[in-house]
Protein backbone atom coordinates (compact mmCIF):
# COMPACT_ATOMS: atom_id res chain seq x y z
CA UNK A 1 0.00 0.00 0.00
CA UNK A 2 0.96 3.26 -0.80
CA UNK A 3 2.19 5.61 2.08
CA UNK A 4 3.17 9.05 2.73
CA UNK A 5 4.24 10.23 6.42
CA UNK A 6 4.41 13.62 7.52
CA UNK A 7 6.26 15.01 10.79
CA UNK A 8 5.99 16.42 13.15
CA UNK A 9 1.94 16.80 12.79
CA UNK A 10 2.17 20.45 14.54
CA UNK A 11 4.77 22.43 15.54
CA UNK A 12 4.62 26.13 17.08
CA UNK A 13 7.84 28.58 16.66
CA UNK A 14 8.75 32.87 16.91
CA UNK A 15 9.19 34.53 14.35
CA UNK A 16 12.62 34.41 13.29
CA UNK A 17 12.90 30.84 13.67
CA UNK A 18 13.93 27.96 10.95
CA UNK A 19 11.70 25.28 11.02
CA UNK A 20 12.36 21.59 8.56
CA UNK A 21 9.08 19.75 7.82
CA UNK A 22 9.72 16.54 6.87
CA UNK A 23 8.42 13.73 4.40
CA UNK A 24 8.88 10.30 4.18
CA UNK A 25 7.22 7.54 1.30
CA UNK A 26 6.42 4.27 0.23
CA UNK A 27 5.33 3.67 -3.09
CA UNK A 28 5.49 1.65 -6.32
CA UNK A 29 6.82 3.68 -9.46
CA UNK A 30 8.39 6.44 -7.56
CA UNK A 31 8.27 10.15 -10.24
CA UNK A 32 7.69 12.61 -8.03
CA UNK A 33 7.01 14.62 -4.73
CA UNK A 34 4.98 17.91 -4.45
CA UNK A 35 4.97 20.22 -1.65
CA UNK A 36 1.70 22.34 -0.80
CA UNK A 37 0.93 25.26 1.32
CA UNK A 38 -2.82 25.05 2.81
CA UNK A 39 -4.23 28.48 4.64
CA UNK A 40 -7.50 27.77 5.25
CA UNK A 41 -8.81 27.52 1.98
CA UNK A 42 -7.34 25.74 -1.01
CA UNK A 43 -3.98 23.88 -1.14
CA UNK A 44 -1.52 26.12 -3.03
CA UNK A 45 1.69 24.34 -5.05
CA UNK A 46 5.42 24.82 -3.75
CA UNK A 47 7.54 22.70 -4.95
CA UNK A 48 8.22 19.72 -7.23
CA UNK A 49 10.81 17.38 -6.71
CA UNK A 50 11.71 14.70 -9.21
CA UNK A 51 15.53 14.54 -8.88
CA UNK A 52 17.80 13.48 -5.95
CA UNK A 53 19.89 15.82 -3.95
CA UNK A 54 18.98 18.71 -6.01
CA UNK A 55 17.63 21.78 -4.05
CA UNK A 56 14.54 23.67 -5.31
CA UNK A 57 14.40 27.50 -3.74
CA UNK A 58 11.83 30.29 -3.48
CA UNK A 59 12.70 32.93 -1.22
CA UNK A 60 13.00 31.40 2.25
CA UNK A 61 11.25 28.56 1.53
CA UNK A 62 13.99 25.21 0.05
CA UNK A 63 13.21 21.88 -0.39
CA UNK A 64 15.43 18.77 -1.69
CA UNK A 65 14.18 15.26 -2.37
CA UNK A 66 16.33 11.93 -0.98
CA UNK A 67 15.26 8.82 -3.34
CA UNK A 68 17.59 6.52 -1.50
CA UNK A 69 16.22 7.24 2.08
CA UNK A 70 12.84 7.98 1.02
CA UNK A 71 11.93 11.08 2.16
CA UNK A 72 11.71 15.09 1.57
CA UNK A 73 12.15 17.95 3.95
CA UNK A 74 10.51 21.05 3.23
CA UNK A 75 12.99 23.96 5.28
CA UNK A 76 11.68 27.51 6.07
CA UNK A 77 14.53 30.53 7.29
CA UNK A 78 13.84 33.45 9.11
CA UNK A 79 10.00 32.28 9.99
CA UNK A 80 6.89 35.28 9.56
CA UNK A 81 3.61 35.07 10.84
CA UNK A 82 2.44 34.82 7.21
CA UNK A 83 4.26 30.88 6.85
CA UNK A 84 1.57 29.93 9.79
CA UNK A 85 -0.65 27.12 7.16
CA UNK A 86 -0.62 23.55 6.98
CA UNK A 87 2.18 21.79 4.63
CA UNK A 88 1.26 19.00 2.72
CA UNK A 89 3.36 16.57 0.98
CA UNK A 90 2.14 14.42 -1.74
CA UNK A 91 3.45 11.44 -4.05
CA UNK A 92 1.43 10.47 -7.73
CA UNK A 93 0.28 7.16 -6.87
CA UNK A 94 -2.09 4.72 -9.19
CA UNK A 95 -5.81 2.89 -7.27
CA UNK A 96 -6.64 0.70 -10.28
CA UNK A 97 -6.80 2.90 -13.31
CA UNK A 98 -7.29 5.71 -11.39
CA UNK A 99 -3.96 7.73 -11.13
CA UNK A 100 -3.98 10.19 -7.78
CA UNK A 101 -1.81 12.74 -5.82
CA UNK A 102 -1.56 10.55 -2.17
CA UNK A 103 -1.28 12.94 0.57
CA UNK A 104 0.42 12.91 3.81
CA UNK A 105 -1.86 14.12 6.39
CA UNK A 106 0.00 17.52 6.73
CA UNK A 107 2.21 19.50 9.08
CA UNK A 108 0.52 22.72 10.73
CA UNK A 109 2.78 25.04 11.61
CA UNK A 110 2.12 28.24 13.91
CA UNK A 111 4.55 30.95 13.84
CA UNK A 112 4.13 33.45 16.95
CA UNK A 113 4.90 37.22 16.97
CA UNK B 1 -8.44 33.26 -15.50
CA UNK B 2 -10.74 31.85 -12.37
CA UNK B 3 -8.61 28.46 -12.35
CA UNK B 4 -11.08 26.29 -10.74
CA UNK B 5 -13.99 27.34 -9.58
CA UNK B 6 -16.64 25.29 -6.94
CA UNK B 7 -20.16 26.09 -5.79
CA UNK B 8 -21.39 26.22 -3.34
CA UNK B 9 -18.67 27.35 -0.33
CA UNK B 10 -20.64 26.08 2.49
CA UNK B 11 -23.95 23.39 2.36
CA UNK B 12 -26.07 21.58 5.46
CA UNK B 13 -27.99 18.77 4.09
CA UNK B 14 -30.04 16.84 6.59
CA UNK B 15 -29.28 12.47 6.37
CA UNK B 16 -30.80 11.31 3.30
CA UNK B 17 -31.25 14.57 1.17
CA UNK B 18 -29.31 14.53 -2.04
CA UNK B 19 -27.16 17.96 -3.08
CA UNK B 20 -24.74 18.28 -6.10
CA UNK B 21 -21.75 20.09 -6.17
CA UNK B 22 -20.18 21.78 -9.35
CA UNK B 23 -16.55 22.25 -10.37
CA UNK B 24 -15.53 24.18 -13.48
CA UNK B 25 -11.64 24.68 -14.41
CA UNK B 26 -10.91 27.45 -17.35
CA UNK B 27 -7.08 25.99 -17.61
CA UNK B 28 -8.30 24.16 -20.59
CA UNK B 29 -7.22 20.78 -18.23
CA UNK B 30 -7.60 17.09 -19.25
CA UNK B 31 -7.56 15.69 -16.25
CA UNK B 32 -10.17 16.49 -13.01
CA UNK B 33 -10.08 15.28 -9.76
CA UNK B 34 -12.94 15.32 -6.61
CA UNK B 35 -10.93 15.10 -2.87
CA UNK B 36 -12.48 15.06 0.60
CA UNK B 37 -10.55 16.48 3.43
CA UNK B 38 -11.09 15.44 7.04
CA UNK B 39 -9.28 16.78 10.25
CA UNK B 40 -6.23 14.61 10.40
CA UNK B 41 -6.22 12.45 7.42
CA UNK B 42 -4.86 14.71 4.12
CA UNK B 43 -6.56 14.87 1.63
CA UNK B 44 -8.33 11.29 -0.19
CA UNK B 45 -9.33 11.26 -3.44
CA UNK B 46 -13.18 10.24 -4.22
CA UNK B 47 -13.27 10.12 -7.74
CA UNK B 48 -11.07 11.48 -10.92
CA UNK B 49 -11.67 11.51 -14.91
CA UNK B 50 -8.77 11.62 -17.49
CA UNK B 51 -10.79 13.39 -19.87
CA UNK B 52 -14.13 14.15 -21.04
CA UNK B 53 -16.18 10.64 -20.88
CA UNK B 54 -14.57 8.52 -18.59
CA UNK B 55 -14.06 8.66 -14.62
CA UNK B 56 -12.65 6.51 -12.02
CA UNK B 57 -13.00 5.67 -8.50
CA UNK B 58 -10.37 6.55 -6.24
CA UNK B 59 -9.52 5.41 -2.66
CA UNK B 60 -13.03 6.45 -0.49
CA UNK B 61 -15.85 6.61 -4.01
CA UNK B 62 -18.54 4.84 -2.23
CA UNK B 63 -21.90 7.07 -1.53
CA UNK B 64 -20.72 9.41 -4.45
CA UNK B 65 -21.41 9.98 -7.86
CA UNK B 66 -19.77 11.98 -10.23
CA UNK B 67 -20.55 13.29 -14.12
CA UNK B 68 -17.71 14.56 -16.13
CA UNK B 69 -20.03 16.88 -17.82
CA UNK B 70 -17.60 18.61 -20.86
CA UNK B 71 -13.88 19.25 -20.39
CA UNK B 72 -14.45 21.87 -17.93
CA UNK B 73 -17.31 20.64 -15.67
CA UNK B 74 -16.78 17.75 -13.29
CA UNK B 75 -19.63 17.31 -10.56
CA UNK B 76 -19.98 14.91 -7.60
CA UNK B 77 -23.42 14.08 -6.47
CA UNK B 78 -24.42 12.82 -2.86
CA UNK B 79 -27.53 10.91 -3.46
CA UNK B 80 -28.54 10.51 0.18
CA UNK B 81 -26.44 12.12 2.50
CA UNK B 82 -25.06 10.64 5.58
CA UNK B 83 -23.15 12.59 8.93
CA UNK B 84 -20.15 10.42 7.66
CA UNK B 85 -19.86 12.87 4.49
CA UNK B 86 -19.33 15.91 6.69
CA UNK B 87 -16.13 17.03 4.80
CA UNK B 88 -14.13 19.96 3.11
CA UNK B 89 -14.71 19.22 -0.47
CA UNK B 90 -12.03 19.83 -2.94
CA UNK B 91 -12.20 19.74 -6.71
CA UNK B 92 -8.46 19.80 -8.49
CA UNK B 93 -7.23 20.20 -12.06
CA UNK B 94 -3.59 19.24 -14.04
CA UNK B 95 -2.58 18.44 -17.55
CA UNK B 96 -2.54 15.08 -18.00
CA UNK B 97 1.04 14.24 -17.14
CA UNK B 98 1.04 11.60 -13.93
CA UNK B 99 3.36 13.30 -12.20
CA UNK B 100 2.35 17.22 -12.86
CA UNK B 101 0.93 19.82 -10.29
CA UNK B 102 -2.51 19.64 -9.37
CA UNK B 103 -4.61 23.16 -9.18
CA UNK B 104 -7.24 23.25 -6.75
CA UNK B 105 -10.10 24.80 -6.07
CA UNK B 106 -11.56 26.93 -2.54
CA UNK B 107 -12.95 23.88 -1.62
CA UNK B 108 -17.12 23.04 0.09
CA UNK B 109 -17.76 22.88 3.50
CA UNK B 110 -20.66 20.06 3.82
CA UNK B 111 -22.36 19.43 7.23
CA UNK B 112 -24.83 16.88 7.29
CA UNK B 113 -26.63 16.33 10.14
Amino acid sequence: EDKVVQSPLSLVVHEGDTVTLNCSYEVTNFRSLLWYKQEKKAPTFLFMLTSSGIEKKSGRLSSILDKKELFSILNITATQTGDSAVYLCAVPTQTGSARQLTFGSGTQLTVLP
Amino acid sequence: NAGVTQTPKFQVLKTGQSMTLQCAQDMNHNSMYWYRQDPGMGLRLIYYSASEGTTDKGEVPNGYNVSRLNKREFSLRLESAAPSQTSVYFCASSDQRESSEQFFGPGTRLTVL
